[in-house]
């Protein structure tokens, strides 16, 4: 299985911050990943996919980049809605593999 | 717009078969991957699996001996079943689609773009 690491595993940070998450495949994946946003008691909503283009109807200040084996999530501006946990997914290779989630708090 | 309205026993006990069942309403049913994924409480997501646009299954090999993923393309609904659950197949439960890149006849899966609501599935005796 393809194993995804994300960092940090949480943080904290206030409105108006630049935020960075990370997530590192343990093999070359390509561009063959999405990031998810998960507030508490909802289903995940996809954000970002093929590693940096943005979902429709998502704000533009989340970004993604990467490629190969290291991705980047980028919230440039923090805004309240944004508190919650993020996931990366590999799609590359079956069986699909999430990241451990980055819980996103407020300072 | 695409939702997806899922359904199935909540509470189970040891040894018993869970099973879930998925309505898609809005878009078309083919094309797409089928999936299910699993969160325990205050934990991560796990991929379960998933069946693709030509009825092909795809299983996560830590569950594969006791999941089974099916289609009824004529109600556009896809269900799983778990076999021999234990209180560690505790979790909410969600189906989700899954867009699909074509290669000819072949088909790759890409990101899942839909989810259902979820719903906690307890395994208790």
């Amino acid at each position: 299985d393809i194993q995804m690491t994300q960092s940090p595993s949480s943080l904290s940070a206030s409105v108006g911050d630049r935020v960075t998450i990370t997530c590192r495949a343990s093999q070359v994946i390509r561009n063959d990943l999405g990031w998810y946003q998960q507030k508490p008691g909802k289903a995940p909503k996809l954000l970002i996919y093929v590693a940096s283009s943005l979902q429709s109807g998502v704000p533009s200040r989340f970004s993604g980049s990467g490629s190969g084996t290291e991705f980047t999530l980028t919230i440039s501006s923090l805004q309240p809605e944004d508190f919650a946990t993020y996931y990366c997914l590999q799609y590359n290779t079956y069986p699909l593999t999430f990241g451990q989630g980055t819980r996103v708090e407020i300072k | 717009q695409v939702q997806l309205q899922q359904w199935g026993a909540e509470l189970l006990k040891p040894s018993q078969t869970l099973s879930l069942t998925c309505a898609v309403y809005g878009g078309s049913f083919s094309d797409y991957y089928w999936t299910w994924i699993r969160q325990p409480p205050g934990k991560g997501l796990e991929w379960i699996g998933e069946v693709g646009p030509r009825g092909r299954t795809y299983y996560n090999p830590s569950l594969k001996s006791r999941v089974t993923i099916s289609t009824d393309t004529s109600k556009n609904q896809f269900s799983l079943k778990l076999t021999s659950v234990t209180a560690a197949d505790t979790a909410v439960y969600y189906c989700a689609r899954g867009q699909a890149q074509s290669f000819g006849e072949l088909f790759a899966p890409r990101e899942i773009d839909y989810w259902g609501q979820g719903m906690l599935v307890t395994v208790s005796s």
